[in-house]
Parts: structure tokens; C-alpha cells; sequence
């Protein structure tokens, strides 16, 4: 069964950064898309961005609010997916997604980021 | 950016009876490398992930139940469930996937009457 864990949110101040990590089990991380999704409480689902596989480039796309502050990375010898978040907004808090492929069929169960003062 | 609307905002539907979710995108979401619309849904009860219901507009995924069905071509597209089980209680939400930005509609609270 595939499985998704995202990890390292948290607690930040507006203007911090985080690291967000996103750990793909039982699946073929190297040969897939990634995508980031996010959702602010109480709201809909918002793309963050998401990034090709090697064999298509391995270029990055972002969603324009986060474009310039968001980074997204991935490691295929760890399976592992990141978003590196920097000048976080109070607009950013919300949970975040780590998703597989251009149709999200899998998905982990999201990591809390809270932007607050 | 492609805008995805969807229609209505919520809905209320006796168990047993057919639900209708509606899908207009900005623009069409037609790949022409396949001539199949890069278009999907997804169910999201409470706490828990969104789950792909369906892609390519009509194509279900593994697992989801036949009462499920995507239909609709370049931008109109539905989501229809044939018969409503008190477990389809959820919000629904298409996607394109055609070119990024990718973009969610709003979303539909789908409740039982």
C-alpha cells in the first residue's frame, strides 16, 4: 500500500521559513510527478506547485502566491519530497499536502502550518 | 490561469436519489496529445485527505464505487452519484491538471436531505 507522511511543520513567525519533508513509501517516487496542495482552515484546496521527474527535467512549477518565497526539491534515493518555505505570511497557514502524479490519486494526511505572531 | 466553477455550493439529497455536481472551466481543458480532458474529482469528508474519484473526466479510479460517474467534455463537465449512500457525505472539488497553474474548483458540501 502507498503511503505519504509529510513532516516538519509547525509554529512560525510571519517572515520565518520552514522545511516541510514528505516521505513516499511502496510506490515509484522516481518515475512520478509531485505536487504540494494546501488547504487553509475552513477552505478549499489550493496547488502550491509541484515538480517533474528527472527524466522530464525535473523542473519546478509554483502557484503565483507562493512563487519567489517557495522551493520545492526532492531526493529520489530517499523518496522524499520537500518544500522549503521562506518569508512565510500569515496567508500561508494551513495544512499541506504532498501529492502523487498530475491526477493526485495518492495522498498524505498533511502537515500543520501555522504563521502567527 | 484556468478558473474552475462549480455549481452549486452545497446540496442537499434524499439517500437513494441521484446527486449532480457541475464543473465549468475558464477555458477548455482538452490535452491534445491524448484528445482526453485533463479533468478530475475528488471527495473530502472531515479530517481526513481529498480522495480521487475520478480522472480524465470520466475514468474512475480503482476502488471507487460504479454509483460514481464523471462525464463532460472541453469545459462543461459533471459529477454525477447514481444513487446517494449516507457515506457520500463530503465536499467534492474537480481539478485540471491540463497546464499549471493547476486549479481547484471551490468546491461543492454535498448533505443528505
Amino acid at each position: 500500500e502507498v503511503h505519504l507522511v509529510e513532516s516538519g511543520g509547525g509554529l512560525v513567525e510571519p517572515g520565518g521559513s520552514l522545511r516541510l519533508s514528505c516521505v513516499v513509501s511502496d510506490f515509484t517516487f522516481s518515475n512520478a510527478w509531485m505536487s504540494w496542495v494546501r488547504q487553509a482552515p475552513g477552505k478549499g484546496l489550493e496547488w502550491v506547485g509541484h515538480i517533474k521527474r528527472e527524466s522530464d527535467g525535473g523542473t519546478t512549477d509554483y502557484a503565483a502566491p507562493v512563487k519567489g518565497r517557495f522551493i520545492i526539491s526532492r531526493d529520489d534515493s530517499k523518496n522524499t519530497l520537500y518544500l522549503q518555505m521562506n518569508s512565510l505570511k500569515t496567508e500561508d497557514t494551513g495544512l499541506y499536502y504532498c501529492a502523487t502524479n498530475s491526477w493526485f490519486d495518492y495522498w498524505g494526511q498533511g502537515a500543520l502550518v501555522a504563521v502567527s505572531s | 490561469d484556468i478558473v474552475m466553477t462549480q455549481s452549486p455550493d452545497s446540496l442537499a439529497v434524499s439517500l437513494g436519489e441521484r446527486a449532480t455536481i457541475n464543473c465549468k472551466s475558464s477555458q477548455s481543458v482538452l490535452y491534445s496529445f491524448n484528445n482526453k480532458n485533463c479533468l478530475g474529482w475528488y471527495q473530502q469528508k472531515p479530517g481526513e485527505p481529498p480522495k480521487l474519484l475520478i480522472y480524465w473526466a470520466s475514468t474512475r479510479e480503482s476502488g471507487v464505487p460504479d454509483r460514481f460517474s464523471g462525464s463532460g467534455s472541453g469545459t462543461d463537465f459533471t459529477l454525477t452519484i447514481s444513487s446517494l449512500q449516507a457515506e457520500d457525505v463530503a465536499v467534492y472539488y474537480c481539478q485540471q491538471y491540463c497546464s499549471p497553474p493547476q486549479t481547484f474548483g471551490q468546491g461543492t458540501k454535498l448533505q443528505i436531505k
